[in-house]
């Protein structure tokens, strides 16, 4: 079985500033990892992923993220805030089937 | 990637109506599915619909409440039955690529019960 947490329901950070959405993951399989972003009243739209190849994944938009298996952990950073990466972020895990088991999700605000 | 259209992107319900949802895909996928975002939550996985067989319901959601079709390859819909207030929610259609690993979602249906 797998399962998520999310740390931090909301998170606000200043424009140009460091973007640091936490993840953690459980797996009883080898995972894998996503970061999707949900900008209001659209679906959803993978950021970036990472299947067990470099642990270190660059995504989409200047995100990326880094899978750490010691600290099951796969945060999503972005160096510099930009007002337009303001949304609701959510991390993913399966254990290499279909089934997505998704987090509760990070309300990302931008502020000038 | 996919493409994926989603129909109604939004409605507004009776309490005791049943809305129907359809899930059109741009490509052939074996499976489909269905999830439920209720406000200020995170997405929940209905059921997965493979296409000539019976969708496949996750604890907690029955067929009789949320009935799928899937008559091809290409195509699905949702049924949310007998709808109350607490089905307010958004309901999103989903596909993956055989070797892709990476979900495709629809724009989502944001479904309001009154």
């Amino acid at each position: 079985a797998q399962s998520v947490t999310q740390l931090g329901s909301h998170v606000s950070v200043s424009e140009g500033a460091l973007v640091l959405l936490r993840c953690n993951y459980s797996s009883s399989v080898p995972p894998y990892l996503f970061w999707y972003v949900q900008y209001p009243n659209q679906g959803l739209q993978l950021l970036l992923k990472y299947t067990s190849a470099a642990t270190l994944v660059k995504g989409i938009n200047g995100f990326e993220a880094e899978f750490k298996k010691s600290e099951t952990s796969f945060h999503l950073t972005k160096p510099s805030a930009h007002m337009s990466d303001a949304a609701e972020y959510f991390c993913a895990v399966t254990g290499g089937g279909n089934k997505l088991t998704f987090g509760t999700g990070t309300q990302l605000k931008v502020e000038l | 990637s996919a493409v994926i259209s989603q129909k109604p992107s939004r409605d507004i319900c009776q309490r005791g109506t049943s809305l129907t949802i359809q899930c059109q895909v741009d490509s052939q996928v074996t499976m489909m599915f269905w999830y439920r975002q209720q406000p200020g939550q995170s997405l929940t996985l209905i059921a997965t619909a493979n296409q000539g067989s019976e969708a496949t319901y996750e604890s907690g959601f029955v067929i009789d409440k949320f009935p799928i079709s899937r008559p091809n390859l290409t195509f699905s819909t949702l049924t949310v039955s007998n709808l109350s207030p607490e089905d307010s929610s958004i309901y999103l259609c989903s596909v993956d690529r055989q070797g892709a690993a990476e979900a495709f979602f629809g724009q989502g249906t944001r479904l309001t019960v009154v």
